[in-house]
Order: C-alpha cells, then sequence, then structure tokens
C-alpha cells in the first residue's frame, strides 16, 4: 500500500513570495489534515478536510493560508504572501473512516515539506 | 481546550537499556485516545502505541509499552531493550472522543539511543 505523498520535500522562498504544496493521500481515505511543524515543536493542525468538505480550520491564518481538496483525493495548501514566521514542516496525513463512518483514530503521515522563508 | 505537555526536551539511554518519557494531559472529556508518535530524523511520523481511555489496561506493543493513569492524567511510554533504531523525536497526542480526528500534540522529546 502506497503512503502519504508530499511534494516538493524542500522550499526555500523570499518574503512575501508564494508556495504551494502538495498531498496524495493513501488511496481511499476520506479524511486528510494538514499539519504545520515549526522547528522544536509539536505539529499543530492547520485544516482537515473529509471528502471535499472541510470539517475543521480553525487554527488556519485564512488572510495567507488557503487550501483544497477538490475532487475529495489530494490536496494543495498555498501561502501568499510568505513570512519568515511561516518556516516549518508541513505535514499531511490522512486516515480512513471506521465501518460505522466515523473518522478513523489512526493519522498516517507524509514525509513533510520543509519550508525555508528568508 | 485540551493540552498536552512533555516536559523532558531530550532523553538519552544506553543501547538495551530502558527508558521512560513523560506526558501529561488536561481535559474535560471522559472518552479519548492517547498516542505516543514517533518521528525519525527523515520526519517521516509514524504511530507507536495507542490507548484508548476506557481501557484500564495499559497498552503494550512488543518493546513499547505505556503507563496510563487516568485520574493523574498522565500517559508515559516505557521503551524496552532500546536499540540504535529507537533514535528519534517522540511525541505524546490526544485526541478527543468528539474532536473528529483532531490530534493535539505535546511539545516533543528527543530521544538518542548510545551504543
Amino acid at each position: 500500500e502506497a503512503g502519504v505523498a508530499q511534494s516538493p520535500r524542500y522550499k526555500i522562498i523570499e518574503k512575501r513570495q508564494s508556495v504551494a504544496f502538495w498531498c496524495n493521500p493513501i488511496s481511499g481515505h476520506a479524511t486528510l489534515y494538514w499539519y504545520q511543524q515549526i522547528l522544536g515543536q509539536g505539529p499543530k493542525l492547520l485544516i482537515q478536510f473529509q471528502n471535499n468538505g472541510v470539517v475543521d480550520d480553525s487554527q488556519l491564518p485564512k488572510d495567507r493560508f488557503s487550501a483544497e481538496r477538490l475532487k475529495g483525493v489530494d490536496s494543495t495548501l498555498k501561502i501568499q504572501p510568505a513570512k519568515l514566521e511561516d518556516s516549518a514542516v508541513y505535514l499531511c496525513a490522512s486516515s480512513s473512516e471506521s465501518g460505522s463512518g466515523r473518522i478513523s483514530y489512526e493519522q498516517y503521515f507524509g514525509p513533510g515539506t520543509r519550508l525555508t522563508v528568508t | 481546550a485540551q493540552t498536552v505537555t512533555q516536559s523532558q526536551p531530550e532523553m538519552s539511554v544506553q543501547e538495551a537499556e530502558t527508558v521512560t518519557l513523560s506526558c501529561t494531559y488536561d481535559t474535560s472529556e471522559n472518552n479519548y485516545y492517547l498516542f505516543w508518535y514517533k518521528q525519525p530524523p527523515s520526519r517521516q511520523m509514524i504511530l507507536v502505541i495507542r490507548q484508548e481511555a476506557y481501557k484500564q489496561q495499559n497498552a503494550t506493543e512488543n518493546r513499547f509499552s505505556v503507563n496510563f493513569q487516568k485520574a493523574a492524567k498522565s500517559f508515559s511510554l516505557k521503551i524496552s531493550d532500546s536499540q540504535l533504531g529507537d533514535t528519534a523525536m517522540y511525541f505524546c497526542a490526544f485526541l478527543g472522543g468528539t474532536s473528529y480526528g483532531k490530534l493535539t500534540f505535546g511539545q516533543g522529546t528527543i530521544l538518542t539511543v548510545h551504543p
């Protein structure tokens, strides 16, 4: 079974530029998560999709961050314009649904994209 | 809101010895899940072990076991017979029963296993 795929693995941009990250979850996983992991900290959830609908985006800085999952499969996360404090690893994760339709507790993570904003 | 605290930024252990990583959490929920995730230097996060709050028995997965103290809101991870491959950042994480999948992570503990 292929894991969660993310690209690019590394990205360096200047502040005020824009950047986009891509994630392809495990096949069949309905729920997709984007996390931001600042160096030395635990991951923080930015946005959660179930199929192509948003479940939770309460911690997404909506003035500069946007995310979409148009067909309920892969997803893109965009930052425009980037700030120095956006330097972090952006992790994508996915999970399946249990037989009762509830979200499975186990999340599978991708390798992450390390963003450096200079 | 739930919080997860890992008070040990770094730990080290000799190969083949046992080490315990600490985690405390705060919640008003009664039904929830707790996890330990491992993040090796390559950054891919993997699940090590999970504990359902309604289960009194501590979870065990091979060399990994937990000490779950619900009243004290404590959830420590014990790694027995430590191996060099156990070197990684370890995160404690909380999932509320009504959180629809939203994990809350602690700050992490860097574990180094020395030969």
